[in-house]
């Protein structure tokens, strides 16, 4: 499977713990995004990178989360001091702007539930 | 702030027969509108799209159209099929900075046979 890979695919933690998901885009994808996505409803926008800068921050993105993307290429998103209310999956989409392509790709996701 | 609803949230129609899913934007400056279906357990995939040049597209068994001025736009699926089943996004975007989508709250269609 030549799309986007998120690992792990399950994460179950205890409140409080910190957890870390990564993303690896389709490999000339220059455009990164995280959604964030509760039962029942749709994906909702986290943060986006152009390469390796974060350019976009979503004011659902507490001060516990934080994303990278060091060398342009994966991205990880660590959540910290993990509430019961950060259960959700957690989606990971890239794509490749040119022209008037700019579809947006997305991975398994990473389902967290937090005890 | 940027939003967009997405109606029915529950839809079963017998096979054969046509559905039909709205969704209205606020954003006025938004102008490209993916719909993505997510079948149980699996990523989301994009299966048609429209930009705010154009009001309507069709690919095969299914359509969307735009109505910019009433900020409409909805998904047509004929001659439903059991394996069109799934639960189906409609997003809104504008096509400039992080082309960032928002979504609808979802649109579980189930066909039965």
């Amino acid at each position: 499977d030549t799309g986007v890979s998120q690992d792990p695919r399950h994460k179950i933690t205890k409140r409080g713990q910190n957890v870390t998901f990564r993303c690896d885009p389709i490999s000339e994808h220059n455009r990164l995004y995280w959604y964030r996505q509760t039962l029942g409803q749709g994906p909702e926008f986290l943060t986006y990178f152009q390469n390796e800068a974060q350019l976009e921050k979503s004011r659902l993105l507490s001060d516990r989360f934080s994303a990278e993307r060091p060398k342009g290429s994966f991205s990880t998103l660590e959540i910290q001091r993990t509430e019961q209310g950060d259960s959700a999956m957690y989606l990971c989409a890239s794509s490749y702007l040119a022209g008037d392509t700019d579809e947006q790709f997305f991975g398994p996701g990473t389902r967290l539930t937090v005890l | 702030g940027e939003n967009v609803e997405q109606h029915p949230s529950t839809l079963s129609v017998q096979e054969g027969d046509s559905a039909v899913i709205k969704c209205t934007y606020s954003d006025s400056a938004s102008n490209y509108f993916p719909w993505y279906k997510q079948e149980l357990g699996k990523r989301p995939q994009l299966i048609i799209d429209i930009r705010s040049n154009v009001g309507e597209k069709k690919d095969q068994r299914i359509a969307v159209t735009l109505n910019k001025t009433a900020k409409h736009f909805s998904l047509h699926i004929t001659e439903t099929q059991p394996e069109d089943s799934a639960v189906y996004f409609c997003a809104a975007s504008i096509r400039s900075g992080t082309y960032k989508y928002i979504f609808g709250t979802g649109t579980r269609l189930k066909v039965l046979a």
